[in-house]
């Protein structure tokens, strides 16, 4: 069974810096692209970051670029969110999710999410 | 980017009848569609993707449709636990790109 454990989150002040982490477990890890997807309270989803199976390709969405870094960890099975120059408009709840393939594909799993908040 | 407009925002339907949710894609993204459920306080769980293919564990009563730009999502017969919102997203090119979503409410 998938299992996508999502952690790091909590409460930042504007322009400070959070690194989330996601342990998977019930895949190949370096099988599977992973990515990090948002949601805003009360509002829709919005992906922010994408990485390959074997970490050679990053892709993220011009919201964030420049600000965020996803990267993964095949020894830990981890994927991480680096996360700098946080403004109010990041709050929202952050997804780590499996995609179906190597470099592309679906969201196949997705895990609980964790909070992020940027508030004074 | 590709804008996924899901319509109507809002669908009202009794338990037991037919729903049927929209998603066009601003422009053409063949067959990379998957259609996800979000129920309160939960994560998205994957229904369909390929458009048509059901996830392992979706009932039936679950299918979708479509190519290129139109894509539809069919619930046959609405059970308690299907009310939620739903959420389209296209794959097929960058940025990955999801619907504003369909909320579908018990009538």
């Amino acid at each position: 069974e998938v299992q996508l454990l999502e952690s790091g989150g909590g409460l930042v002040q504007p322009g400070g810096s959070l690194r989330l982490s996601c342990a998977a477990s019930g895949f190949t890890f370096s099988a599977y692209a992973m990515g990090w997807v948002r949601q805003a309270p009360g509002k829709g989803l919005e992906w922010v970051s994408a990485i390959t199976g074997t970490g050679s390709a990053t892709d993220h969405a011009d919201s964030v670029k420049g600000r965020f870094t996803i990267s993964r960890d095949s020894s830990q099975n981890t994927v991480y969110l680096q996360m700098n120059n946080l403004r109010a408009d990041d709050t929202a709840v952050y997804y780590c999710a499996k995609r179906s393939a190597e470099s592309y594909g679906h969201f196949d799993s997705w895990g609980q999410g964790t909070l992020v908040t940027v508030s004074s | 980017e590709i804008v996924m407009t899901q319509s109507p925002a809002t669908l009202s339907v009794s338990p037991g009848e037919k729903a049927t949710l929209s998603c066009r894609a601003s422009q053409g993204v063949t067959s990379n569609l998957a259609w996800y459920q979000q129920k309160t306080g939960q994560a998205p769980r994957l229904l369909i993707s390929s458009a048509s293919t059901r996830a392992t564990g979706i009932p039936a009563r679950f299918s979708g449709s479509g190519y290129g730009t139109e894509f539809t999502l069919t619930i046959s017969s609405l059970q308690s636990e299907d009310f939620a919102l739903y959420y389209c997203q296209q794959y097929n090119n960058w940025p990955l790109t999801f619907g504003g979503g369909t909320k579908v409410e018990i009538k």
